[in-house]
Parts: structure tokens; sequence; C-alpha cells
């Protein structure tokens, strides 16, 4: 079956360091999305690509950066990460097909930033 | 202003009762709706589009007033296996590809025995 899979699922890192969160799906979808969940804020968009070597800015994008080199996977990785980026982070994916596309989301990765 | 506004609860609800959600949102160009469920901790799974003419999905009802830029969820006879928190999704309007959607914050449900 199709799916879509995060990895890791959870990962505890420290002020600075460079962390890469990967999201791989099978449905063979066009668009692929990354989102913040924070308590409050519900889930906000970060980056986003509607093919490959295409990659978007959402609202909440600094600190953060994507590279679509395959349809498959779109890693995303914090440049030198910050407590503030401590969350619970979705990929999701989407056919393309239109408006009434649906999102699938993976199971999502738990960040902690020391 | 929010672009998608709900109540977030928590909606505490005995078992069989009926209990509505409501979402509006502030585009009214906007053409895509959904309802999503969310579990705790784990990810948003879509429960059901939402068309113009409304729709049904066995004890859940979708309803849409663009006049009035609101969207509804009913649920009816609830069961404990109900408790989420439900989403309400707009599409964004104005991109070039139109797969961008916005999520509210979300409406606890809570269903006791």
């Amino acid at each position: 079956d199709a799916e879509i899979t995060q990895s890791p699922r959870h990962k505890i890192t420290e002020t600075g360091r460079q962390v890469t969160l990967a999201c791989h799906q099978t449905w063979n979808h066009n668009n692929m999305f990354w989102y913040r969940q924070d308590l409050g804020h519900g889930l906000r968009l970060i980056h986003y690509s509607y093919g490959v070597q295409d990659t978007n800015k959402g609202e909440v994008s600094d600190g953060y950066s994507v590279s679509r080199s395959n349809t498959e996977d779109l890693p995303l990785t914090l440049e030198s990460a910050a407590s503030s980026q401590t969350s619970v982070y979705f990929c999701a994916s989407s056919s393309g097909q239109g408006a009434a596309d649906t999102q699938y989301f993976g199971p999502g990765t738990r960040l902690t930033v020391l | 202003r929010k672009e998608v506004e709900q109540d977030p609860g928590p909606f505490n609800v005995p078992e069989g009762a009926t209990v509505a959600f409501n979402c509006t949102y502030s585009n009214s160009a906007s053409q895509s709706f959904f309802w999503y469920r969310q579990d705790c901790r784990k990810e948003p799974k879509l429960l059901m589009s939402v068309y113009s003419s409304g729709n049904e999905d066995g004890r859940f009802t979708a309803q849409l007033n663009r006049a009035s830029q609101y969207i509804s969820l009913l649920i009816r006879d609830s069961k404990l296996s109900d408790s989420a928190t439900y989403l309400c999704v707009v599409n964004s309007v104005g991109s070039s590809n139109t797969g961008k959607l916005i999520f509210g914050q979300g409406t606890t449900l809570q269903v006791k025995p």
C-alpha cells in the first residue's frame, strides 16, 4: 500500500546543531508539505513543493530549508536548531490534481531542542 | 482575523448525544472545504470533504454556507471513539497551484460514557 513515512519519530538535539527530518511518500504525489504544530497555533506551513526541483516558503520558513531532488522525498533541514523550534513536525503530500486536493499526512516527528 | 476560525472547545458530551461544530473562513473565493480528524499525538486524517449541497457519511453530516462563509459538522449518536480534535480546513486562494490548505486550530470533542 502507498504510504507516507517520517523519520526519526523522535529526536532530541542541542541548540545550534543542524538537524534533518526525513519525509518519504510512495503515492507518487507531486505536492509535498512540511508543517509544524504547536499548542495555540494549530498547523503552520513551513515549506512546500509542487514537484522535483520546486520549493516554496510557507508562513514560518525562517530557520528551515528543504530540497526536492526526486518525487518521493522532501527532507526538512533546521540549519541551526533553536529552542523555539521544539515542536511536532508533520509532512504531507497530495496529488496536485486541483482545488479539491486531499492531503495525506505522515505520522509526525517530535523534535526537542535543548 | 484568522483565515479559518473554530471554537477550540472542549465539547464534553455523553455517549449518544448529537454535537455540532462550526467554522468560519475569511476568503470568499475559497473553493474546497474539508473536515480532518486528529487523535492525540497522531497525524491529521481526512474525515470528509464538504460539498456545496452538503454531504453525509454515516453519523457525520457536513454543511457549507457560502453566503455566510460558514462550515459545520454534525455528529449524531456520539461514540467514545469519536473523541478527538476536529480540524476545519479550507484551500488557500491565490497560489498558482491550489494544493495549499489552511487549517483551523481545531475543536476538541470528548465523549463521556
